[in-house]
């Protein structure tokens, strides 16, 4: 079967660095998508990675490591309003998009 | 603003009502969306209307169902369901190619309680 694991929730300080990682193990790649939900909130786009390497996007980074099934988000400077539900996609051999189950990120003064 | 609006944003109806609801999305995407997303739990993709094609997860029971008037507005028809139904549904819009979908971009959300 097809899975995408992320861990369910994360604490971090305000103006600290986070990483929130993501695993996956699907029938083909091509692509990986983070989304920010915020509580009560629409899912919005934050980063797309295709290949291998690090895309950095101001404060937040994305890092795909295609022979290890393997991504990460990294937030810096982290401000009250990060606090969040981070949302791992991968689209599949099919073009079809796994989701992961999202991990909660709570900010600590 | 997101450019997708889903109505309404709050529903609670009992297992015997007929209820719908509502997405409309002005970006001249050519692809819509139902997701279900339960607390903890993946978004679960329901229904893909793409390339005037209409793709659906078998899973969805049929007290669910879609319809697509026009490229622009999207409808979820809801009947008899069960409390299980309860979640967040997810309207989403895209652009589409035979590569599939590309960035989506979401409304906010409707919320169903089901008593």
């Amino acid at each position: 079967g097809q899975n995408i694991d992320q861990p369910t929730e994360m604490t971090a300080t305000e103006g600290a660095i986070v990483q929130i990682n993501c695993t996956y193990q699907t029938s083909g790649f091509n692509g990986l998508f983070w989304y920010q939900q915020h509580a009560g909130e629409a899912p919005t786009f934050l980063s797309y990675n295709v290949l291998d390497g690090l895309e950095e996007k101001g404060r937040f980074s994305s890092f795909l490591s295609r022979s290890k099934g393997y991504s990460y988000l990294l937030l810096k400077e982290l401000q009250m309003k990060d606090s969040a539900s981070y949302l791992c996609a991968v689209k599949d051999s099919n073009y079809q998009l796994i989701w992961g189950a999202g991990t909660k990120l709570i900010i600590k003064p | 603003e997101t450019g997708v609006t889903q109505t309404p944003r709050h529903l609670v109806m009992g297992m015997t009502n007929k209820k719908s609801l509502k997405c409309e999305q002005h970006l001249g995407h050519n692809a819509m969306y139902w997701y279900k997303q339960s607390a903890k739990k993946p978004l679960e993709l329901m229904f893909v209307y793409s390339l005037e094609e209409r793709v659906e997860n078998n899973s969805v029971p049929s007290r669910f169902s879609p319809e697509c008037p026009n490229s622009s507005h999207l409808f979820l028809h809801l009947h008899t369901l069960q409390p299980e139904d309860s979640a967040l549904y997810l309207c989403a819009s895209s652009h589409a190619d035979r590569a599939g979908a590309n960035v989506l971009t979401f409304g906010a959300g409707s919320r169903l309680t089901v008593l």
